[in-house]
């Protein structure tokens, strides 16, 4: 199984300023089709469903906030949120479409300092 | 737009066999996967398995032997039994959309989540 693991468990931002969580997978995720890295970022508000952000590495789901940027190559990825609202604060995962089983990282809270 | 309205059993006894539907509303049923994954409170993620009405399913090996996945295009729904349950199938169970290439697949919808507690 791919393992994810993602840095740091969790972090406390001041409003407006950035976050920026890491995601190593074990190994490369590249999907030679479209050259595209099957990584997926996904945010958990307490009490709700996950919500997809980014897919394929890098591409914003519609209707999330330009704040949020997903990048990185080869094993290593990051979520990037600039600017952070207090709606922010939540449970980030990533995910790996490449293998099967699908995989997710550990999770990363992120809350308000 | 589309949305995911979950339902089973909450509560079960080991040994006994966990059922879920997934009714999908508002939005194409077949031209997507459709996905189970599954959350031990205070704890990751874990992707169950997919399916759609015309590719093949995909499975976690881990549960695999107790897993069966089925889907009812008539009614758009997808459900879910996993059979011979233990306290660790402890969980709160999502129904979600998925797309991309098969097997490449990312979740863009989910369902609420149904909570299902295993326990004597």
């Amino acid at each position: 199984d791919i393992v994810l693991t993602q840095s740091p468990d969790s972090l406390a931002v001041s409003l407006g300023e950035r976050a920026i969580i890491n995601c190593k997978s074990s190994q490369t995720i590249l999907y030679g089709s479209n050259n595209k890295n099957c990584l997926t970022w996904y945010q958990q508000r307490p009490g709700q469903p996950p919500k997809l952000l980014i897919y394929w590495g890098s591409t914003r789901e519609s209707g999330i906030p330009d704040r949020f940027t997903g990048g990185g190559s080869g094993t290593d990825f990051t979520l990037t949120i600039d600017n952070l609202q207090a709606e922010d604060v939540a449970l980030y995962y990533c995910q790996q479409c490449y293998g099967l089983p699908r995989t997710f990282g550990q999770g990363t809270r992120v809350e308000i300092k | 737009q589309v949305q995911l309205q979950q339902w089973g059993a909450g509560l079960l006894k080991p040994s006994e066999t966990l059922s879920l539907t997934c009714a999908v509303s508002g939005g194409s049923f077949s031209g997507y996967y459709w996905t189970w994954i599954r959350q031990v409170p205070g704890k990751g993620l874990e992707w169950i398995g997919d399916i759609s009405h015309s590719g093949p399913t995909n499975t976690n090996p881990s549960l695999k032997s107790r897993l069966v996945i089925s889907i009812d295009t008539s009614k758009s729904q997808v459900s879910l039994n996993v059979t011979s349950v233990t306290a660790a199938d402890t969980a709160i169970y999502y129904c979600a959309r998925a797309r991309g290439y098969n097997p490449h697949l990312y979740m863009d919808v989910w369902g609420k989540g149904t909570t299902v507690s295993v326990s004597s």
